[in-house]
């Protein structure tokens, strides 16, 4: 399989503590994108990289959340402190470098804060 | 206003039919539409693009665009059961950003 992959596919936290999120891109893909999705919305961009260079933070990206690229090929999203409110799909996606920017997703990692 | 909007449905059109799913955005410089489809519990999975007034066939579906009225439209012709979905409609802003803005979605059932 040569698409998206994320890790964990599902995680149960209690509210307080850390979690961590993973996202492997398409190999070829320089460009590795982060969103958010809540029931009954769209996704909802929180940041981007190209290659290893973060290029853009949504400001829904509060403190509490950082992600990485450090070698330009995976990337993790954690969230420190977690609320209820973070309860949501985090979704993955990739492209590469071109101004069709066409985004292909993972399957992304169901959250629940209780 | 939202920058990405779209009726959330639910759309609903009898098998064999043609569902026509209407998205408007609010930034006129806006360069790249998508459309992605979403099955219930699975993450949205790319099915158009479209940059260029006018219309894009592929398959089944077809994306129409019209920048000057800023919309953008996906036809599903000879509409099946399997094309129940959400369908996310997503816009590129400008040219030095990545990001895409995603509308809410607007929900389709296809009855046999």
């Amino acid at each position: 399989d040569t698409g998206v992959s994320q890790d964990p596919r599902h995680k149960i936290t209690k509210r307080g503590q850390n979690v961590t999120f993973r996202c492997d891109p398409i190999s070829e893909h320089n460009r590795l994108y982060w969103y958010r999705q809540t029931l009954g919305q769209g996704p909802e961009f929180l940041t981007y990289f190209q290659n290893e260079a973060q290029l853009e933070k949504s400001r829904l990206l509060s403190d509490r959340f950082s992600a990485e690229r450090p070698k330009g090929s995976f990337s993790t999203l954690e969230i420190q402190r977690t609320e209820q409110g973070d309860s949501a799909m985090y979704l993955c996606a990739s492209s590469l470098l071109a101004a069709n920017n066409e985004q292909f997703f993972g399957p992304g990692t169901r959250l629940t804060v209780l | 206003q939202k920058e990405v909007e779209q009726n959330s449905g639910p759309l609903s059109v009898p098998e064999g039919a043609i569902a026509s799913l209407n998205c408007t955005y609010s930034d006129r410089g806006s360069q790249s539409f998508f459309w992605y489809r979403q099955y219930s519990g699975k993450s949205p999975e790319l099915i158009m693009s479209i940059y260029s007034n006018g219309d894009k066939e592929d398959g089944r579906f077809t994306a129409q665009l019209n920048k000057a009225s800023q919309y953008v439209s996906l036809l599903i012709r000879d509409s099946q059961p399997s094309d129940s979905a959400t369908y996310l409609c997503a816009v590129k802003a400008t040219s030095n950003t990545g990001k895409l803005i995603f509308g809410q979605g607007t929900t389709l059932q296809v009855k046999p």
